[in-house]
């Protein structure tokens, strides 16, 4: 199975961006990039995903590189509300995907 | 749209009983998949169900096992519990045919092996 590679713990200001970075170095040119989120005591959240090219919707901004090693998911605005585990997935279908520890990140006021 | 309900919230079984828990999927959805969550750790994929069968597995042994309704809903079944399977088990649906899409996951039962 193709892994990811998040930070345990990022922290950031209320209001400010906040870039969270996943490596996949083994990706595979069927995998797309999942991104989730689970805020406490919840199911996890779709945030958004991707294949090759950078991805916007309402709520975050995907930029894939260009050999899809790495991705970065992209909070324009931190909210409080913001603050969860958030998952970076490698998978081919939305069925059978594997999650990691993801990152916890934290919004200061 | 009541979105995916599971049920109980919060069980509480001793080692070696067995335990069924439900999931209704998003009105709409055809796919159900069954994840364990162990306290600070991911979810983990147990197994996943289409036109009531096993289409794909996870890494867990035969004491868990599923079926899909053919309305769609679900049920995860745990025979002989051993204190290791508590954890928060996480329903998800989707729609086979946008299998590259958005999955909605359950608020999760909660089990509790003592």
């Amino acid at each position: 199975d193709a892994k990811t590679t998040q930070p345990n713990s990022m922290e950031s200001n209320e209001e400010e961006p906040v870039h969270l970075p996943c490596n996949h170095s083994t990706i595979s040119g069927t995998d797309y990039i999942h991104w989730y989120r689970q805020l406490p005591s919840q199911g996890p959240e779709y945030v958004i995903h991707g294949l090759t090219s950078n991805v916007n919707n309402r709520m975050a901004s995907l930029a894939i590189a260009e050999d899809r090693k790495s991705s970065t998911l992209i909070l324009h605005r931190a909210t409080l509300r913001d603050a969860a585990v958030y998952y970076c997935i490698l998978a081919y279908n939305n069925n059978d995907m594997r999650f990691g520890a993801g990152t916890r990140l934290t919004v200061k006021p | 749209d009541a979105g995916v309900t599971q049920s109980p919230t919060h069980l509480i079984k001793t080692r070696g009983q067995q335990v069924t828990l439900r999931c209704s999927p998003k009105s709409g959805h055809d796919t159900v998949s069954w994840y364990q969550q162990a306290l600070g750790q991911g979810p983990q994929f147990i197994f996943q169900y289409y036109e009531e069968e096993e289409r794909q597995r996870g890494n867990f042994p035969d004491r868990f096992s599923g079926h899909q309704f053919p309305n769609y809903s679900s049920e995860l079944n745990v025979n002989a519990l051993l204190l290791g399977d508590s954890a928060l088990y996480l329903c998800a649906s989707s729609l086979i045919r946008r299998l590259n899409t958005e999955a909605f996951f359950g608020q999760g039962t909660r089990l509790t092996v003592v």
